[in-house]
């Protein structure tokens, strides 16, 4: 079945570390997206890439870093520069920029610092 | 750009009942409007959509309805079960400076009592 794979599940981040969240389509889509959510906040775009080895910055990009160097792949870092990490991170893709009609989401990363 | 408010946040209704959920959004030249479901611990399922040239859609206990002149879109849902309490995220296609994003809401919490 086609879908969106991201890994690990739970991850733990040590003040000062660096860590990466992993993302992977298997739907032939062109476009994806990071939003980082919060209780009460919704969800909130970090990054987003149109097309393979092109990327923007969305709403919070500060802190974070991605890279798009495959179709079906599009992970996130996040730098000791992002100061309050904690949260769920949640990946998604659509079929073209200019077709969001298939919006399909992965299963998310719940990333906490300890 | 685009933003979307919905209301309530948090919504409590007993098993058999209906629940609606109301978002209004901003920019005239959205086109699309995509309701998900999140369960706890899961990334956000699609669950119904509706684009600009209808007023109204229907799966089976789910319904959306859209209203142009006022930009604001529903969610019905009617005989709630347990099973349906969830986050509800209505969201709509962001126009011109978030160019091809879905803007989200911030997400009802749905409660069902048995």
């Amino acid at each position: 079945d086609g879908g969106i794979t991201q890994s690990p599940k739970y991850l733990f981040r040590k003040e000062g570390q660096n860590v990466t969240l992993s993302c992977e389509q298997n739907l032939n889509h062109d476009a994806m997206y990071w939003y980082r959510q919060d209780p009460g906040q919704g969800l909130r775009l970090i990054y987003y890439s149109q097309i393979v080895n092109d990327f923007q910055k969305g709403d919070i990009a500060e802190g974070y870093s991605v890279s798009r160097e495959k179709k079906e792949s599009f992970p996130l870092t996040v730098t000791s520069a992002q100061k309050n990490p904690t949260a769920f991170y949640l990946c998604a893709s659509s079929p073209s920029w200019e077709s969001n009609y298939g919006y399909t989401f992965g299963s998310g990363t719940r990333l906490t610092v300890v | 750009g685009e933003n979307v408010e919905q209301h309530p946040s948090t919504l409590s209704v007993q098993e058999g009942d209906s629940a609606v959920i109301k978002c209004t959004y901003s920019d005239s030249a959205s086109n699309y409007f995509p309701w998900y479901k999140q369960e706890l611990g899961k990334g956000p399922q699609l669950i119904i959509d509706i684009r600009s040239n209808v007023g109204e859609k229907k799966d089976q206990r789910i319904a959306v309805t859209l209203n142009k002149t006022a930009k604001h879109f529903s969610l019905h849902i009617t005989e709630t079960q347990p099973e349906d309490s969830a986050v509800y995220f209505c969201a709509a296609i962001g126009y011109g400076g978030s160019q091809g994003n879905l803007i989200f809401g911030k997400g009802t919490k749905l409660s069902v009592k048995p």
